[in-house]
């Protein structure tokens, strides 16, 4: 089925850890986007891509890295988790931003 | 700094009670207006466009309006399946322009 497919999941961390996110979509889209979700804040910009190769920050990218090697994968990484990290992130694509964007289903993520 | 404030935060109404959701906006310049509904544990989906005030939309219950100022998400005679949170977007005319979310409305219809 086409979409935007995130892994993992779920996860948990320990402060200081690493690790990777990865967002692939499989509708040839240009623009793609992280967010993270938090209670009473909304959706906030992390980084976002508008093609391959491209990356830009958005509102909150202090702590977070990304990267656009391949046109269908987007990759949010955390080089060393923070409790104040702990959220919910939301992959994002379109080829059209006045089409609407197609969100994944979002990892949740616990910093302990 | 482009904003948007939705209201009320949370709404609670009886099946087939009619209300309606607020989006107010402040942007410099409005490229589109966007409105999503999200499920618990989901991602958002994307519903309606605006482009300009006096603009109308509509998808089975729902029927979105925008001004000058703010955007209206009208839902008449709701559904259980109609809870959700709603939220509001807006996009400016400013080179890569990304969206601007408002924190939403959780709706929650009773049977």
């Amino acid at each position: 089925n086409a979409g935007v497919t995130q892994t993992p999941k779920f996860r948990v961390l320990k402060t200081g850890q690493s690790m990777t996110l990865l967002c692939a979509q499989d509708m040839n889209h240009e623009y793609m986007y992280w967010y993270r979700q938090d209670p009473g804040m909304g959706l906030r910009l992390i980084h976002y891509s508008v093609g391959e190769g491209t990356t830009a920050k958005g509102e909150v990218p202090d702590g977070y890295n990304v990267s656009r090697l391949k046109k269908q994968n987007f990759l949010l990484g955390l080089e060393s988790a923070a409790p104040s990290q702990t959220s919910v992130y939301f992959c994002a694509s379109t080829q059209e931003i006045l089409y609407g964007y197609t969100f994944g289903s979002g990892t949740r993520l616990t910093v302990v | 700094e482009d904003q948007v404030t939705q209201s009320p935060e949370a709404l609670r109404l009886q099946e087939g009670e009619s209300s309606s959701l607020n989006c107010s906006y402040t942007v410099s310049g409005l490229r589109g207006l966007f409105w999503y509904r999200q499920d618990p544990g989901k991602g958002p989906e994307f519903l309606f466009t605006l482009y300009s005030a006096g603009e109308e939309k509509e998808k089975e219950r729902l029927k979105a309006t925008l001004t000058k100022k703010e955007s209206f998400l009208h839902i008449t005679a709701p559904k259980p399946e109609d809870s959700a949170t709603y939220l509001c977007a807006v996009q400016a005319w400013s080179g890569y322009s990304t969206l601007t979310f408002g924190k939403g409305t959780m709706l929650l219809v009773s049977p």
